[in-house]
């Protein structure tokens, strides 16, 4: 069954800290990986995507990392700012799906001041 | 682009009234896609319309669920009765085209409560 596991549920970090988030995926055949940013009270917006041959991606002060042999993905924050707290959602997409995305139930993070 | 535009933004009902939520893609976009999101399950795809034509609606929990996309700058998902089961935020995405590469664009969600 294709699933998407994220981890932690919830974290909450000083601001200026760094953190990680979690993806671990059953999805097969693999096509790609998003993670998407969900501001409270709005839609989620992509912020990176990776294919099978993409390990690294930078946005900004985000970096995610795909492991596809382990089908481990990672959202790294540098420098976490207030505006950063918002839910991250890890959403995989299955080679030949017509729009069809899995998503994982999001990991809620809160940068305190 | 305003991207996309759903109304209402917030839903209060009583069980059994009609509910309809209303969705306007971005302009061009050729896929539609509504999806419900709740803290339990998270987000789930209800059904999905390529130029207006439903593709697949094996997400619509209940026949109470029914959607439309009678031109391709309009979409209504309604639920009919309504049930404080269906309380959860509905999304509608809207991408260029299908297929696993393509972004799909949410709007800003319609939170809807029936009491």
């Amino acid at each position: 069954k294709n699933q998407v596991e994220q981890s932690p549920q919830s974290l909450i970090i000083l601001e200026g800290k760094n953190c990680t988030l979690q993806c671990n995926y059953t999805v097969s055949p693999f096509s790609n990986l998003r993670w998407y940013k969900q501001d409270t009270g709005r839609g989620p917006v992509s912020l990176t995507i990776m294919t099978f041959s993409e390990n690294t991606k930078s946005n900004g002060r985000y970096t995610a990392t795909l492991d596809a042999d382990t089908k481990q993905s990672s959202l790294h924050i540098t420098a976490s700012q207030l505006s950063d707290s918002a839910s991250y959602i890890c959403v995989v997409s299955a080679r030949g799906s017509q729009g069809n995305l899995i998503f994982g139930k999001g990991t809620k993070l809160s940068v305190k001041p | 682009d305003a991207g996309v535009i759903q109304s209402p933004r917030h839903e209060v009902t009583e069980m059994g009234q009609e509910v309809t939520l209303r969705c306007k893609p971005i302009s061009g976009h050729d896929y539609l896609f509504w999806y419900r999101q709740t803290m339990m399950r998270g987000l789930e795809l209800l059904i999905y319309f390529n130029n207006n034509v439903p593709i697949d609606d094996s997400g619509m929990p209940e026949d109470r669920f029914s959607a439309k996309m009678p031109n391709a700058s309009f979409s209504t998902l309604k639920i009919q009765p309504s049930e404080p089961r269906d309380s959860a935020v509905y999304f509608c995405a809207s991408s260029l085209r299908a297929g696993e590469y393509n972004e799909q664009f949410f709007g800003p969600g319609t939170r809807l409560t029936v009491l």
